[in-house]
């Protein structure tokens, strides 16, 4: 089973500042991996797939990038609104469906 | 525009059954894959269920496997779980996501998620 593993747990940070968010897989995830953004009492809401594709609707300020192991979630300048809680999220073997823990962007 | 509205949720105790619905809307139903994915209070997200686009396929986490069932209804653009031998882990919000067209072996993700529907297991 993949692990993907999330950090940091919590990023405090003011609007207008760049987030970088990252996700580590256990084992190569090749180019496969989406984001989701969860705001409190929301659904998530798809980001990015395939590593680096933004969804439909999705700002440009949101932008994914990595492969492998090793993969980066950037929001170039937070707007009020982008504070919310990340997921990255794998499938393998068409019935394995993992997600990392989350990362909480928080406004300082 | 894609509507995924679920229902069924409430408080059941401990070894009791529920069955969540997922009424589906805004897209062509019977040629998508879909799936349930729970969320325990304060917790991350857990992957539950999936099932094919015909219903002839389905695939269930570790921690469900044998008390939970996954269906479709093609002709009524729904989507059920069945809950069985519920236990007080088994509450969390349970939410109904769809997959995109095309997913891989390795590669997919949900691009569309209903607003969930909350299961208390408790006496």
């Amino acid at each position: 089973e993949i692990v993907l593993t999330q950090s940091p747990a919590t990023l405090s940070l003011s609007p207008g500042e760049r987030a970088t968010l990252s996700c580590r897989a256990s084992q190569s995830v090749s180019s496969y991996l989406a984001w989701y953004q969860q705001k409190p009492g929301q659904a998530p809401r798809l980001l990015i797939y395939d590593a680096s594709n933004r969804a439909t609707g999705i700002p440009a300020r949101f932008s994914g990038s990595g492969s492998g192991t090793d993969f980066t979630l950037t929001i170039s300048s937070l707007e009020p609104e982008d504070f919310a809680v990340y997921y990255c999220q794998q499938r393998r073997n068409w019935d394995t469906w993992t997600f990392g823990q989350g990362t909480k962007v928080e406004i300082k | 525009d894609v509507q995924l509205l679920e229902s069924g949720g409430g408080l059941v105790q401990p070894g009791g059954s529920l069955r969540l619905s997922c009424a589906a809307s805004g897209f062509t139903f019977n040629t998508y894959a879909m799936g349930w994915v729970r969320q325990a209070p304060g917790k991350g997200l857990e992957w539950v269920a999936g099932i094919r686009d015909s219903g002839t396929t389905t695939t269930y986490a570790d921690s469900v496997r044998g008390r939970i069932t996954i269906s479709r209804d093609n002709s009524k653009n729904t989507l059920y779980l069945q809950m069985n031998t519920l236990r007080v882990e088994d509450t969390a919000i349970y939410y109904c996501a769809k997959e995109p067209q095309y997913c891989s072996r390795n590669s997919c993700y949900f691009d569309y998620w209903g607003q969930g529907t909350l299961v208390t297991v408790s006496s």
